[in-house]
């Protein structure tokens, strides 16, 4: 099914250890941003790609990198895992950064202890 | 800044009945508004939006939303609610800060939906 697709679903970090999170799309869309979800706050945009190559920071970036090599794929890398990034990360993308329809992925919920 | 405010945290609703959940907003110029709901363990689905026109806006699953500039709210409507509408519900409205258009959600609202 065409969709957005997030992997792993679950990871258990140790604080110190770097991850990927990955996040793949096959609609061809142009935007992708990471979100994280935290209780009580709802959403939070940490990095947003309006197109290959092309990143930018959101509201909460540090301790998060991305990168846009190709069209599909739009990782996030923790650097340095610490105990404020247990969360539940969701990827999103639309079509164009004005099309606010997002498809969102399932979801990686990360425990760092 | 923009912002969205959904002041409960809860809803309970008994099946049948008429549902809604409350949303208010606080933009400058025209809002650009949002509904998304939260199955369990899923990500966020997209219901409906307003950008402009009509101030009633019908989204899936027989949700709509009402748009009242003078309230500034933007509460979220369903004339019978069913058991499988139980999920948490998200209000977004559209941020144009530092140069990119994001999506400021609520801190979210469940719903319950009791038989």
């Amino acid at each position: 099914n065409a969709g957005v697709t997030q992997t792993p679903k679950f990871q258990v970090l140790k604080t110190g250890q770097s991850m990927t999170l990955q996040c793949a799309q096959d609609m061809n869309h142009e935007y992708m941003s990471w979100y994280r979800q935290d209780p009580g706050m709802g959403l939070r945009l940490i990095h947003y790609s309006v197109g290959a190559g092309i990143t930018d920071q959101g509201e909460v970036p540090n301790g998060y990198n991305v990168s846009r090599s190709t069209t599909e794929d739009f990782p996030l890398r923790l650097l340095s895992a610490a105990p404020s990034q247990t969360s539940v990360y969701f990827c999103a993308s639309s079509a164009t950064m004005d099309s606010y329809g997002y498809t969102f992925g399932s979801g990686t919920r990360l425990t760092v202890v | 800044a923009q912002s969205v405010a959904q002041p409960e945290d809860q809803v309970n609703v008994a099946e049948g009945n008429p549902l809604t959940v409350k949303c208010t907003y606080s933009v400058s110029g025209n809002p650009y508004l949002f509904w998304y709901v939260q199955y369990p363990n899923r990500g966020l689905q997209f219901l409906l939006k307003y950008i402009t026109g009509d101030n009633l806006v019908k989204g899936s699953y027989g949700f709509e939303a009402e748009f009242n500039k003078s309230q500034t709210s933007f509460h979220l409507k369903k004339p019978s609610a069913l058991v499988s509408d139980s999920a948490l519900y998200f209000c977004a409205v559209r941020d144009e800060a530092g140069g990119y258009n994001k999506l400021i959600f609520g801190a979210g609202t469940r719903l319950a939906v009791h038989p």
